[in-house]
């Protein structure tokens, strides 16, 4: 069965330090995707990124970084510079392409920042 | 595109009554996903849609949930009778084929139901 582990409930850092939410999955599948939406405290959730399980690439996206290890397991996001517009809740997802259509998400993290 | 249409936003009713929680998915996408949210659970998959037809409802809690899918662009979700523990926000996802290059979901902006 997959699993997503977000460790970290919520995590707190003063306005242009840079933070890093961690992921970790478990999975027996070779082929699979993972993502990261966001949930600011208007409540939508909005993807962020997917990346599968192909593609070991680091991708940045302005002060946005994932950092994908498939030898550790973990699909880690980086928010560089973080400003007070970042504080939401974000989520770690998992899923297969083999005959699993469902999204598993991880427990989310909620990051805060301090202006 | 407009996105994922949810409605409505804000959902208050007594115990007991009917809720009908609605959806437009997005055109093209031929999978929908009902998720509920709530601060003891997470997200929870509820039922998913393929094509208009239910696939997997093995994550509606119990037979006062039923969702249809009429057509490709709507999608109900119906408690009846709603429960104080039923409160949560509701969202309704879609997505082209899971598990492919076009895999991510796009969610609505959900529907806050509060049942007193």
């Amino acid at each position: 069965a997959q699993k997503v582990t977000q460790a970290q409930t919520e995590i707190s850092v003063v306005e242009k330090e840079d933070v890093t939410l961690d992921c970790v999955y478990e999975t027996r599948d070779t082929t699979y995707y993972l993502f990261w939406y966001k949930q600011p405290p208007s409540g939508e959730l909005v993807f962020l990124i997917r990346r599968n399980s192909f593609d070991e690439q680091n991708e940045i996206s302005g002060r946005y970084s994932w950092n994908f290890q498939k030898s550790t397991s973990s699909f880690n996001f980086t928010i560089t510079a973080s400003q007070v517009v970042d504080s939401a809740v974000y989520f770690c997802a998992f899923i297969s392409n083999f005959g699993n259509e469902k999204l598993t998400f991880g427990t989310g993290t909620r990051l805060t920042i301090i202006p | 595109d407009a996105g994922v249409i949810q409605s409505p936003r804000h959902e208050v009713t007594e115990m007991g009554q009917e809720v009908t929680l609605r959806c437009k998915p997005i055109s093209g996408h031929d999978y929908l996903f009902w998720y509920r949210q709530t601060m003891m659970r997470g997200l929870e998959l509820l039922i998913y849609f393929n094509n208009n037809v239910p696939i997997d409802d093995s994550g509606m809690p119990e037979d006062r949930f039923s969702a249809k899918m009429p057509n490709a662009s709507f999608s109900t979700l119906k408690i009846q009778p709603s429960e104080p523990r039923d409160s949560a926000v509701y969202f309704c996802a879609s997505s082209r084929e899971p598990g492919t290059v076009n895999t991510e979901a796009f969610f609505g902006q959900g529907t806050r139901l509060t049942v007193v």
